[in-house]
This record gives C-alpha cells, sequence and structure tokens, in this order.
C-alpha cells in the first residue's frame, strides 16, 4: 500500500485567487495522478504527473488552469488557478502501489476540499 | 470512452442484511477494477482489486465479482453493520490507460442499526 497526505485539507478562497494542493507519498513512484470531485459526482480525472516530464491533461482540462508541478518521485502540487465558485470541489491525488506500476492497486490521499466564494 | 453506472444509487438496509451493489462498465478492455468505500468529505480508501484475469475476491465480509464479457462486477457485503454505512465506488482501469481510473458516481448506503 501506499500512504499519501494532502495539504491544505480544506480552504476558502475568494474568486479570481490560486490555491496550491501539496500531496506527499511515503514511497517513490513514477506516477501521480490529480481527481477532482464536483459536489455530488463521482471522480474526474484531471491529469497524470510523472516525475522529469510534463503532466499529462485529460480532455477538457488544461494547464493554464491546473498547472502541475513534480519535482521528485515523492512529491506534487497542483494549482487551481484563477478561482471561479465553479472549482468549488474535492481535490484528490493517487498513486498506484504494487505490481507493475502501469495498472496496480490504486491509493488515494484524503482529499482537499476547496470552496470558492 | 468508457462509461461507468452504479446501481443503485443510493439504498438503506437494516443491521444484519446483506448488501449487493452493482456496477456496470461499457468497454470491456479492462486492466482490473477497484471498489472503494468514501465517508462524507473525506478521500477513497481501497477496499478489493480485481484483475481483469479473475473471477472474483474476498475480504473478510466481502467479496467482489467480476464478469468481464459482459461490462459487470458485483460487491457483497456480508452481515451489514452501521459501520458499513458509505458511499462505495466501483473503478475501471482501462487496458491501454496506464492505470487511469473511470469511476462510477456510487452507491450510497445507509445501514439502519
Amino acid at each position: 500500500s501506499a500512504v499519501i497526505s494532502q495539504k491544505p485539507s480544506r480552504d476558502i478562497c475568494q474568486r479570481g485567487t490560486s490555491l496550491t494542493i501539496q500531496c506527499q507519498v511515503d514511497s517513490q513512484v513514477t506516477m501521480m495522478f490529480w481527481y477532482r470531485q464536483q459536489p455530488g459526482q463521482s471522480l474526474t480525472l484531471i491529469a497524470t504527473a510523472n516525475q522529469g516530464s510534463e503532466a499529462t491533461y485529460e480532455s477538457g482540462f488544461v494547464i493554464d488552469k491546473f498547472p502541475i508541478s513534480r519535482p521528485n518521485l515523492t512529491f506534487s502540487t497542483l494549482t487551481v488557478s484563477n478561482m471561479s465558485p465553479e472549482d468549488s470541489s474535492i481535490y484528490l491525488c493517487s498513486v498506484g502501489a504494487g505490481g507493475w506500476e502501469g495498472h496496480n492497486e490504486q491509493f488515494f490521499g484524503p482529499g482537499t476540499r476547496l470552496t470558492v466564494l | 470512452k468508457q462509461e461507468v453506472t452504479q446501481i443503485p444509487a443510493a439504498l438503506s438496509v437494516p443491521e444484519g442484511e446483506n448488501l449487493v451493489l452493482n456496477c456496470s462498465f461499457t468497454d470491456s478492455a479492462i486492466y482490473n477494477l477497484q471498489w472503494f468505500r468514501q465517508d462524507p468529505g473525506k478521500g477513497l480508501t481501497s477496499l478489493l482489486l480485481i484483475q481483469s484475469s479473475q473471477r472474483e475476491q474476498t475480504s473478510g465480509r466481502l467479496n467482489a465479482s467480476l464478469d468481464k464479457s459482459s461490462g459487470r462486477s458485483t460487491l457483497y457485503i456480508a452481515a451489514s453493520q452501521p459501520g458499513d454505512s458509505a458511499t462505495y465506488l466501483c473503478a475501471v482501469g482501462s487496458f491501454y490507460g496506464n492505470n487511469r481510473l473511470a469511476f462510477g458516481k456510487g452507491n450510497q448506503v445507509v445501514v439502519i442499526p
């Protein structure tokens, strides 16, 4: 398994500002994933963050809005830029552990609950 | 695009009854399927992982089955307890997707003491 921590656990932000969310893993992993869970909805993948290369974004998500850093094999940040109330969600990071990293069990952090006023 | 559906969206059962949660997916080219539990306002806890070559997985009171050809998985929770009250999420790992998961909207479960 993998133990994942996220900071902050929650925040309330003003429209137009930016928030950076940190994700720390207790083991080295090549791929880290960022998901969004809007109120009453399921999880949607935002991007895959690989160490040493640019993040790969899913359809509907762009780097200018959600810049990601991946400075080493245990850490990543997601920034939510120029926020609007529609960005109010839970943001979760995840990693795979055990077996072949391309298709193994996924573990999730506790999430960051963001409210934009 | 993989579509994952979970039925029923919500259910309430008396304590001691068995729970049956259903998950269906549209693309059978999957690598694995994972069941998670989510408590209100919290992250996800992994419950069971089933590889595409497997038919079922068991952990304690939990049993998950997989029928890849028909695009279905079922999570059974035996002898439900109030502590089982949570949302259960089904997530499908694409064969081509490098661990990218497609999630259903979840089964919201309330176990009544």
